[in-house]
C-alpha cells in the first residue's frame, strides 16, 4: 500500500516570498500529480510528472524517484496563490492523495 | 478549453434516499473515475471506468454504490440507499489516456450531504 505524506501541514507566508512543499511516498510509482484545491473545493491539476523537473509560470515540480520524493515551489508568492496543494500518486489506475498542504499568503 | 462537468453542484438528501451525481467528461476522454473526499480528510479512489466496464475500485465501492455511462456522454454514480457517513465531495476526473501516462482533469466537484 502506497503512503503519500505531505510537509508542511499547514504554510503562511508573506507576499513576495518563495514557496517550497514536499511530498515524499512509500513505493514505486508511474507518476506523481501535484493538484490545487481552490477554497469553493474544486481541484485543478498543476502538474504530473515521473522525472527531473517540470515549470509553468511562477510553479517549479521537481521528483526524485530515487529518494521517493517531491517538491513544489511557488516563486514570488501571491494572495492568490493560497489554497490547498495536494500531491497524489499514480499507479496503473488510481491516484492515491497525499493529506494537502495548506498555503495561505498574506499581502 | 475542455472541462469537465458535475451536476448537481450541491445535494441535500434524506438518509435512506437514492442519490445519482452525473459527470459530463472531455469528450475524446476514454478513462472517468469517481473519487471523494469527506470533509477535513484525504481525497480518496472510489472506482475506475474504461470500456464501459469497472477496471479497478476501492474497498469503499460497495454495493450500495454503482457506476454508468448511459449515453455515451454522461458518466454517473449512483448510491442506492445514502447513509450519514456518505456525507463528502464527489469528484469526476476523466483522462485521455490511463496507466502510467495518462493526465487527469476533474471537474469542480458534487457536495452531498445526507440528513
Amino acid at each position: 500500500k502506497n503512503e503519500v505524506e505531505q510537509s508542511p501541514q499547514n504554510l503562511t507566508a508573506q507576499e513576495g516570498e518563495f514557496i517550497t512543499i514536499n511530498c515524499s511516498y512509500s513505493v514505486g510509482i508511474s507518476a506523481l500529480h501535484w493538484l490545487q484545491q481552490h477554497p469553493g473545493g474544486g481541484i485543478v491539476s498543476l502538474f504530473m510528472l515521473s522525472s527531473g523537473k517540470k515549470k509553468h509560470g511562477r510553479l517549479i515540480a521537481t521528483i526524485n524517484i530515487q529518494e521517493k520524493h517531491s517538491s513544489l515551489h511557488i516563486t514570488a508568492s501571491h494572495p492568490r496563490d493560497s489554497a490547498v496543494y495536494i500531491c497524489a500518486v499514480k499507479g496503473a489506475q488510481k491516484l492515491v492523495f497525499g493529506q494537502g498542504t495548506r498555503l495561505t499568503i498574506n499581502p | 478549453e475542455p472541462e469537465v462537468t458535475q451536476t448537481p453542484s450541491h445535494q441535500v438528501t434524506q438518509m435512506g434516499q437514492e442519490v445519482i451525481l452525473r459527470c459530463v467528461p472531455i469528450s475524446n476522454h476514454l478513462y472517468f473515475y469517481w473519487y471523494r473526499q469527506i470533509l477535513g480528510q484525504k481525497v480518496e479512489f472510489l472506482v475506475s471506468f474504461y470500456n464501459n466496464e469497472i477496471s479497478e475500485k476501492s474497498e469503499i465501492f460497495d454495493d450500495q454504490f454503482s457506476v454508468e455511462r448511459p449515453d455515451g456522454s454522461n458518466f454517473t454514480l449512483k448510491i442506492r440507499s445514502t447513509k450519514l457517513e456518505d456525507s463528502a465531495m464527489y469528484f469526476c476526473a476523466s483522462g485521455e489516456a490511463g496507466g502510467w501516462t495518462g493526465e487527469l482533469f476533474f471537474g469542480e466537484g458534487s457536495r452531498l450531504t445526507v440528513l
